[in-house]
Formats: C-alpha cells, sequence, structure tokens
C-alpha cells in the first residue's frame, strides 16, 4: 500500500522569506500524480500544486514550486516571498495513475506559521 | 469559477440517529468522493463513485455508510446510526475524470458532531 510521510508536523517562516516542506512516499508504482493541498483554519481543502510522476520537470504554480526527486521518491513544496495568508496546513498526497483506485492518499500535514 | 459545495457546514446529532450530508459536485464531474478528518489527523478516503456505483471503498467504509446520487446534481453520505467516533469534518470532492491528469477538487466540509 501507498504512504505518504510528512516528517514536519510544523514549520515557521518569516514573511516575505521562502521555506520548503518535505513529504516522501513509499509506492512501487511507476506512475502516479503527487499533490499538495493547504487547508487554512476554515478547514476547506485547496488544491495548491499537482506534480505528474513521468514528467521530469518540476510543477510551479506562481510562488509556488516542487522539488521532484522521483529516485529518492521525495516531493517537497517551497513557498517562496511567504505571505500571512500562506499560514496553513499543508498536506501531502498520492494517487496513482491508472488502475482501479483514484482515492488520495494523505500524509498527516505541516503546519504552516508565517511570522509578520 | 465552479465549486464543489456541502450542505450543512455543521451538523449536531446524538448518537445512534441517522445523518445525512450532502454535496454538489461540479457539473461536468463524474467521480465523486467521500473523505473524513478526525480533528488533528490526516484525510481519510472513505469511497469512491462512478457510474451509480461504488467504485473502490475503504475499511471505515462498512455497513453503517450509504452513497447515492439521488438526481443528476446531488450527491449524498448517509450514516444510519451514528458512534461518537463518527465526529469528524467529512469532505466530498469531485474530479472530472478516471486516472489521467484529473484533479479532485474538494467542498468546503461538514462538521459532524456526535454527542
Amino acid at each position: 500500500a501507498q504512504t505518504v510521510t510528512q516528517s514536519q508536523p510544523e514549520m515557521s517562516v518569516q514573511e516575505a522569506e521562502t521555506v520548503t516542506l518535505s513529504c516522501t512516499y513509499d509506492t512501487s508504482e511507476s506512475d502516479y500524480y503527487l499533490f499538495w493541498y493547504k487547508q487554512p483554519p476554515s478547514r476547506q481543502m485547496i488544491l495548491v500544486i499537482r506534480q505528474e510522476a513521468y514528467k521530469q520537470q518540476n510543477a510551479t504554480e506562481n510562488r509556488f514550486s516542487v522539488n521532484f526527486q522521483k529516485a529518492a521518491k521525495s516531493f517537497s513544496l517551497k513557498i517562496s516571498d511567504s505571505q500571512l495568508g500562506d499560514a496553513a496546513m499543508y498536506f501531502c498526497a498520492y494517487r496513482r495513475y491508472q488502475g482501479g483506485s483514484e482515492k488520495l492518499v494523505f500524509g498527516k500535514g505541516t503546519k504552516l506559521t508565517v511570522n509578520p | 469559477e465552479p465549486e464543489v459545495t456541502q450542505t450543512p457546514s455543521h451538523q449536531v446529532t446524538q448518537m445512534g440517529q441517522e445523518v445525512i450530508l450532502r454535496c454538489v459536485p461540479i457539473s461536468n464531474h463524474l467521480y465523486f468522493y467521500w473523505y473524513r478528518q478526525i480533528l488533528g489527523q490526516k484525510v481519510e478516503f472513505l469511497v469512491s463513485f462512478y457510474n451509480n456505483e461504488i467504485s473502490e471503498k475503504s475499511e471505515i467504509f462498512d455497513d453503517q455508510f450509504s452513497v447515492e446520487r439521488p438526481d443528476g446534481s446531488n450527491f449524498t453520505l448517509k450514516i444510519r446510526s451514528t458512534k461518537l467516533e463518527d465526529s469528524a469534518m467529512y469532505f466530498c470532492a469531485s474530479s472530472e475524470d478516471k486516472g489521467g491528469t484529473d484533479t479532485q477538487y474538494f467542498g468546503p466540509g461538514t462538521r459532524l458532531t456526535v454527542l
């Protein structure tokens, strides 16, 4: 079974600085998708960024980028120019590319605090 | 921008009562999901639904749970006889197609409190 591990329960960053959140995963599949979701205090799950495993190029979305290391099964999220609104729980998630299951498997999350 | 909606936002019920959580997925989406998140824990998959039947369900999704798409827009999760441990945030999600590049978009969640 696939597992997702986020080893940093909490992180903090100064406003305008850069922070990196770590995620590792375990799978025997070669094709899959990885996601970062943000959960602010409202508890809604908001997609931040998505990476297809078959793509070597790291995904970027404005101030958010990933460092995808397929061989190492690592998928970290970098937030540049951190803003107060970035404060939230961040969940890393895995999904198989094909097969009978399209479910997301989540890590336990990292709580990000942004200090003014 | 289309979004997944869920009602109610907060449901309080007595142990043993039945509850129905409602979701309206994004209109052109074909795959529907329920997840739950017990306070302070990670989000867990409950069930996926496609073409009016369950595609996959987790161990959590026992006989007390059921899902239904009663019409062309709603997707419901029923808990037949609630237990204290069912207290959680329940998220509905939908995606446009199976596999491929399809992202699951989440609703705002329903907080279920079982007393």
